[in-house]
């Protein structure tokens, strides 16, 4: 099947800094990749869609200027969490899908832990 | 819109027992169907789907689920469990490309009494 790797698989970082997620899909060209965030012991919540070369589009209530989302190659898109707080601490995961396909494939999802 | 409910957030079975999960769906348009399983600080491993076709559908380790549509349902079952299917599980619904963004159920931690 096909391989989503998500880097790092969790991070630590101070409040106020700015952290970065890659999502790559290892042996196809996703056309779409998706961006959710999972509390502890609750359901997966989509952010954003973005597919390859056009701006990502935000679930409501995201905010677009705080989570950057790049979908610069079909192979790739990172997720940047900037001035990371306290609150923005979760479990983020990737998952992408290829054209023509009904199934999404997932990263293995990072831990971030801002303190 | 789309939206998924689980019912029992928390279901615990025997080793060898049955194990049911159940998923119910709303959706404006012919939906598919998704069942995930998630292991601690990993991320969702597909199990089955519904696409078009065959209402009864089979996974992966054992599992099926079957259509209904006049239930609006999409349980999940497996006729024994093991000890390795403790996990959190999720129900998802898609439009009817299948690759557009999925919606989930709030999930149902499965555990298994030895």
């Amino acid at each position: 099947g096909a391989v989503v790797s998500q880097h790092p698989s969790w991070v630590i970082c101070k409040s106020g800094t700015s952290v970065k997620i890659e999502c790559r899909s290892l042996d196809f060209q996703a056309t779409t990749m998706f961006w959710y965030r999972q509390f502890p012991k609750q359901s997966l919540m989509l952010m954003a869609t973005s597919n390859e070369g056009s701006k990502a589009t935000y679930e409501q209530g995201v905010e677009k200027d705080k989570f950057l989302i790049n979908h610069a190659s079909l192979t790739l898109s990172t997720l940047t969490v900037t001035s990371a707080h306290p609150e923005d601490s979760s479990f983020y995961i990737c998952s992408a899908t290829r054209r023509l396909n009904t199934e999404a494939f997932f990263g293995q999802g990072t831990r971030l832990t801002v303190v | 819109a789309q939206s998924v409910t689980q019912l029992g957030s928390h279901v615990s079975v025997s080793e060898g027992a049955l194990v049911l999960l159940r998923c119910n769906y709303s959706s404006s348009v012919p939906p598919y169907l998704f069942w995930y399983v998630q292991y601690p600080n990993q991320g969702l491993q597909l199990l089955l789907k519904y696409t078009t076709g065959a209402t009864l559908v089979k996974g992966i380790n054992g599992f099926e689920a079957e259509f209904k549509k006049s239930e609006t349902s999409f349980h999940l079952t497996k006729p024994s469990a093991h000890m390795s299917d403790a996990a959190e599980y999720f129900c998802a619904v898609s439009g009817i490309f299948g690759n557009e963004k999925l919606t989930f159920g709030t999930g149902t931690r499965l555990t298994i009494i030895p």
